[in-house]
């Protein structure tokens, strides 16, 4: 069974300062791995995804997360935080071998990124 | 433009009075899951479609029912709805090609009385 664990209901951080937002994963073979967020009354936007390749992905908004394949980790980060990044933030799993998932992507528990002026 | 679309929004209901919320996609996507969203615990997959007339549960499918059709469309039925189906639901579609990215809908807000 695959699973992801976001330790942290809430991330607070001041405007300007680096962010970043943890995310652990379980999968039995190789994961794909994505980050999603969630601004107040609106469905999930995309910011990026680890598929194979180059460790650092980088995505919209100035957002970049790095696969740590030994610590089975995907934590999304941020150099410069904006009171407009505040939002609910979503990791992401799936296992690369769709016999192993189906379609199945199992979400974290989402955690609420506070930035404050 | 490319897009997942639902309806209704919003919906307020009564225990026991079937319901089907509609979500339908204009990517071509051959994949289609259903979410459910509750506070502490992120989103849930419902079921999900690898193709037409392909279906599968996913991690709480109890109570829930879905079909296939066609390629665009995959409606959610609530054959008895109960208050415990109160929830936020998200439609998504997704295709290989993409790695799986997930298409999301912008969620239908469903309270069961």
């Amino acid at each position: 069974a695959q699973s992801v664990a976001q330790p942290e209901d809430q991330v607070n951080v001041a405007e300007g300062n680096p962010l970043t937002v943890k995310c652990t994963y379980s999968v039995s073979g190789n994961p794909y791995l994505f980050w999603y967020v969630q601004y107040p009354n609106r469905g999930l936007q995309f910011l990026l995804k680890y598929i194979t390749g180059d460790n650092l992905v980088k995505g919209s908004y100035g957002f970049e997360a790095e696969f740590n394949k030994s610590q089975t980790s995907f934590h999304l980060k941020k150099p410069s935080a904006l009171v407009s990044d505040s939002a609910l933030y979503f990791c992401a799993v799936r296992d690369a071998v769709v016999s192993n998932a189906g379609n199945m992507l199992t979400f974290g528990g989402g955690t609420r990124l506070m930035v404050k002026p | 433009e490319a897009q997942v679309t639902q309806n209704p929004r919003y919906l307020i209901t009564v225990t026991g009075k079937k319901l089907t919320v509609t979500c339908s996609q204009n990517m071509n996507h051959e994949y289609m899951s259903w979410y459910r969203q509750d506070p502490g615990l992120g989103l849930r997959q419902i079921y999900y479609s690898m193709n037409v007339e392909v279906t599968d549960k996913g991690d709480v499918p109890e109570g829930y029912k879905v079909s296939r059709k066609e390629k665009r469309n995959f409606p959610l039925i609530l054959e008895s709805p109960s208050p415990n189906q109160t929830s936020l639901y998200f439609c998504a579609s997704s295709f290989q090609g993409a790695g799986y990215t997930q298409y999301f809908g912008p969620g239908t807000r469903l309270t069961v009385l």
